[in-house]
């Protein structure tokens, strides 16, 4: 285990549903990420968290919405999905003064 | 524009041989170059970070070179083990800040 945890790891859901995907750091970390990786492509840093503060929003729509109470909680609250969403979501975690990042397992998203 | 470019193609080798993956990026100055290794339905895991500064960096069988002149960057698995298939994915720090911009990785099968 690396020491971030998300939930759930497999998620389906209608384009009119509302969810949340969940991330915990247990490594007294104080930046946290959301990335999506779809098949095929490089993974896309989607938002920043430096101290509990967005300083990253990467053009990311609107049915996106990052919140991060603290800086070992983050989550994606996911509202009138797309299919083209469907994706792995992965939350990373790391040191602003360090370089390496540290990736939960992901969550399987499929929008249908 | 700028792109991180590695071997599309999935790369099958021998065990005990040595694997050699690829890293090219264009209009990218990056202070340094992460190196990491996915495998399937879980995140990426950190191996090895060079600096602009450094040509080789070693880690047990793992050698990453840097030639920030080529902008290329190779990473090399000495004695591959089947253990070692996987996905393997290199990272360019970009823009401010910690900001890791991702390839699109490379899979290597090792085969008995």
């Amino acid at each position: 285990e690396t020491g971030v945890t998300q939930t759930p790891r497999h998620l389906v859901m209608g384009m009119t549903n509302k969810k949340s995907l969940k991330c915990e750091q247990h490594l007294g970390h104080n930046a946290m990420y959301w990335y999506k990786q779809s098949a095929k492509k490089p993974l896309e840093l989607m938002f920043v968290y430096n101290f509990k503060e967005q300083t990253e929003n990467n053009s990311v729509p609107s049915r996106f919405s990052p919140e991060c109470p603290n800086s070992s909680h983050l989550f994606l609250h996911l509202h009138t999905l797309q299919p083209e969403d469907s994706a792995l979501y992965l939350c990373a975690s790391g040191n602003t003064w360090d370089e390496k990042l540290f990736f939960g397992s992901g969550t399987q998203l499929s929008v249908l | 524009s700028q792109k991180i470019e590695q071997n599309s193609e999935a790369l099958n080798i021998q065990e005990g041989k040595t694997a050699t993956l690829t890293c090219n990026y264009t209009n990218y100055s990056p202070a340094y170059l992460q190196w990491y290794r996915q495998d399937p339905g879980r995140g990426p895991v950190f191996l090895l970070l060079i600096r602009e500064n450094e040509k080789e960096k070693r880690k047990e069988r793992l050698k990453v070179t840097f030639d920030t002149t080529l902008k290329q960057s190779l990473f090399h698995i000495t004695a591959s083990q089947p253990a070692d298939s996987a996905t393997y994915l290199c990272a360019l720090l970009t823009g401010g800040g910690n900001k890791l911009t991702f390839g699109t990785g490379t899979q290597l099968k090792v085969e008995l």
